[in-house]
């Protein structure tokens, strides 16, 4: 079975700039999440889908992050401008909705450079 | 609101010893109980996880956790560590109905020596 496919793996860019991560999920999950996993700490949750809608984006800093998933499928998350605090490593995860949750399979993850 | 904090930052142990990662959990309602692993440029790969019946649970690797309820805590253990056992390790809850997201603690960065 295929895993979470997350590009790019590496991504450096100035502040102020624009960026995009793409992330396909396994086949066949329908609830995607994106985290964001800073130098020293646990993965935090920046939104997560269910299909193509938003189940909770509470946590995301909407003012510059903005995510979709157009078609309950593959996502996109950007940054629009950049900080340098957004420096971090991007995951993506999926899990299948059966009747209960069962466990999230994650991405090798985007690592973001902000300088 | 829903936390989980790993006490120990940083662990360093030598080959064979026995490991005890510490994992306690604040959250509302009954849970599931995870532990991940992120081996050095790998991705997070689950280690095993908690969902109800017997409160301790075996996972990959020879590793086991227990769920004590009364204290929140889902300890991860493992008799006597490897080399290849190096890595991060994290804990990880969400709520045992509905699609809930996981929240993860901090990390454990565990250093095996030889």
């Amino acid at each position: 079975e295929a895993g979470v496919a997350q590009s790019p793996r590496y991504k450096i860019i100035e502040k102020r700039q624009s960026v995009a991560f793409w992330c396909n999920p396994i086949s066949g999950h329908a609830t995607l999440y994106w985290y964001q996993q800073i130098l020293g700490q646990g993965p935090k949750l920046l939104i997560q889908f269910q299909n193509n809608g938003v189940v909770d984006d509470s946590q995301l800093p909407k003012d510059r992050f903005s995510a979709e998933r157009l078609k309950g499928v593959d996502s996109t998350l950007k940054i629009q401008p950049a900080k340098l605090e957004d420096s971090a490593v991007y995951l993506c995860a999926s899990s299948y909705i059966g009747r209960r949750f069962t466990e999230a399979f994650f991405g090798q993850g985007t690592r973001l450079t902000v300088v | 609101a829903q936390s989980v904090s790993q006490h120990n930052h940083h662990v360093i142990l030598s080959e064979a010893a026995s490991l005890e990662l510490g994992c306690n959990y604040s959250y509302g309602g009954t849970v599931n109980l995870f532990w991940y692993v992120q081996y050095p440029g790998q991705h997070l790969q689950l280690l095993l996880k908690y969902f109800s019946g017997d409160p301790l649970v075996k996972g990959i690797k020879g590793f086991e956790a227990e769920f004590i309820k009364s204290k929140f805590s889902f300890n991860l253990r493992k008799p006597s560590v490897q080399w290849s056992d190096t890595a991060e390790y994290f804990c990880a809850v969400n709520g045992h109905s509905g699609n809930t997201p996981l929240v993860f603690g901090k990390g454990t960065r565990l250093s095996v020596i030889a």
